[in-house]
């Protein structure tokens, strides 16, 4: 089975700054990958997803990650954070043909400083 | 285009209630999913469904039950409440493709006292 981890449980930025979120997983082929941005009070989001192709991906509001198979990381990264990323963000990872294998990680939350 | 709509948003229950969680989609998706949240676990699946008339566990489902009479809706329902139970339920959907995206309600926080 397999497994997703996010090491940083809270992470806090100046706005502008760039952001990367970590995100390893564990699996035995290449999994389908995904971020998620949860707002305050709202369900999830998906920002982007990796499932076969090139290792960088781009995704909405700017972020973008990228697989490397090696270390079995999908690290997302924005260039300069804005004040309404502020935000849970959650990785996930899927094996297998159908989205019920989708395992998310325990997220992590991101304050931004004015 | 409403997506998937869970009622209600909020609910206080006593140990020992019972309640039924309502997730709508109108997506016209077939798989739909109920999860629950708790700090530090992310969301873990309690059941789900692949299409109308089917239902399926999911990692966390004791003390849950479900029905999906309507391919549209999906019931997820609590016999007898317990604090364990305290949580943020999600509700999503999506396609049955691995890769496809879930889109995810807005979710209901459940308080059992």
């Amino acid at each position: 089975a397999q497994s997703v981890t996010q090491p940083d449980i809270h992470i806090t930025v100046s706005e502008g700054a760039s952001l990367e979120l970590r995100c390893n997983y564990s699996y035995g082929a290449t999994p389908y990958l995904f971020w998620y941005v949860q707002s305050p009070g709202q369900g999830l989001q998906l920002l982007l997803k990796y499932f076969s192709g090139d290792t960088l991906v781009q995704g909405i509001k700017g972020f973008e990650a990228e697989f490397k198979r090696s270390q079995s990381s999908f690290n997302l990264r924005k260039p300069s954070v804005h004040w309404s990323d502020a935000a849970e963000y959650f990785c996930a990872v899927g094996a297998g043909t159908s989205y019920d294998k989708v395992i998310f990680g325990p997220g992590t939350s991101l304050s931004v400083i004015p | 285009n409403a997506g998937v709509t869970q009622t209600p948003k909020f609910r206080v229950l006593k140990t020992g209630q019972s309640m039924t969680l309502l997730c709508a989609q109108d997506m016209n998706h077939e798989y739909m999913y109920w999860y629950r949240q708790d700090p530090g676990m992310g969301l873990r699946l309690i059941h789900y469904s692949v299409g109308e008339g089917t239902t399926a566990k999911g990692e966390v489902p004791d003390g849950y039950n479900v029905s999906r009479l309507k391919k549209q809706n999906f019931l997820l329902g609590l016999e007898s409440a317990a604090p364990s139970q305290t949580s943020v339920y999600f509700c999503a959907s999506s396609y049955p493709e691995g890769q496809a995206e879930a889109f995810f309600g807005q979710g209901t926080r459940l308080t059992v006292v």
